[in-house]
């Protein structure tokens, strides 16, 4: 399965945007990339998803490098309730999900 | 809708014990999983069930067994607990395979003293 390379973590303001980078360099055409984040003391949430194209949802932006080499989880406006780690993942058919160490984000007030 | 409930939500082992973990979803999902997740860890695949009497083996599959007898349940069963297995185990549904979310449950904080 192709790897992701996150930061480990990421510090925000409340209400600003907050952009989380990640990169998988080896992706091949079929993998869609996902994101999903963990709350403390939570199981995961899904977050978003593409194969391609830039994709909009009410709870963050992804874009998608034209290389697809790299993607941006954006986040418009940071709360607090977005401190989680957060997760980037590459998904082949068959439904598994292989997650990272993905990156710590805080939010400060 | 409950979505995915686990069952217990925290419990103490000795080692050599056995103990059964159950899943249940609500959502009529085909696809269910078991993660195990380790301190400042991402989560782990155990095991995965594309369907009723179904299942198949994860990337940490050892040590660990599971049965879907019915297709709201998935079970995960340890039959002589080891203090390597303490960790968080979560379960996860989804409908299909491929590039559908996966729906988390809230997790079992498991201690194998």
């Amino acid at each position: 399965d192709a790897k992701t390379t996150q930061p480990n973590s990421m510090e925000s303001n409340e209400e600003e945007p907050v952009h989380l980078p990640c990169n998988h360099s080896t992706i091949s055409g079929t993998d869609y990339i996902h994101w999903y984040r963990q709350l403390p003391s939570q199981g995961p949430e899904y977050v978003i998803h593409g194969l391609t194209s830039n994709v909009n949802n009410r709870m963050a932006s992804l874009a998608i490098a034209e290389d697809r080499k790299s993607s941006t989880l954006i986040l418009h406006r940071a709360t607090l309730r977005d401190a989680a780690v957060y997760y980037c993942i590459l998904r082949r058919g068959g439904g598994k999900l292989i997650f990272g160490q993905g990156t710590e984000l805080s939010v400060k007030p | 809708n409950a979505g995915v409930t686990q069952t217990p939500k925290f419990r103490v082992l000795k080692t050599g014990q056995s103990m059964t973990l159950l899943c249940a979803q609500d959502m009529n999902h085909e696809y269910m999983y078991w993660y195990r997740q380790d301190p400042g860890m991402g989560l782990r695949l155990i095991h995965y069930s594309v369907g009723e009497g179904t299942t198949a083996k994860g990337e940490v599959p050892d040590g660990y067994n599971v049965s879907r007898l019915k297709k709201q349940n998935f079970l995960l069963g340890l039959e002589s607990a080891a203090p390597s297995q303490t960790s968080v185990y979560f379960c996860a549904s989804s409908w299909l395979a491929g590039e559908v979310e996966q729906f988390f449950g809230p997790g079992t904080r498991l201690t194998v003293l």
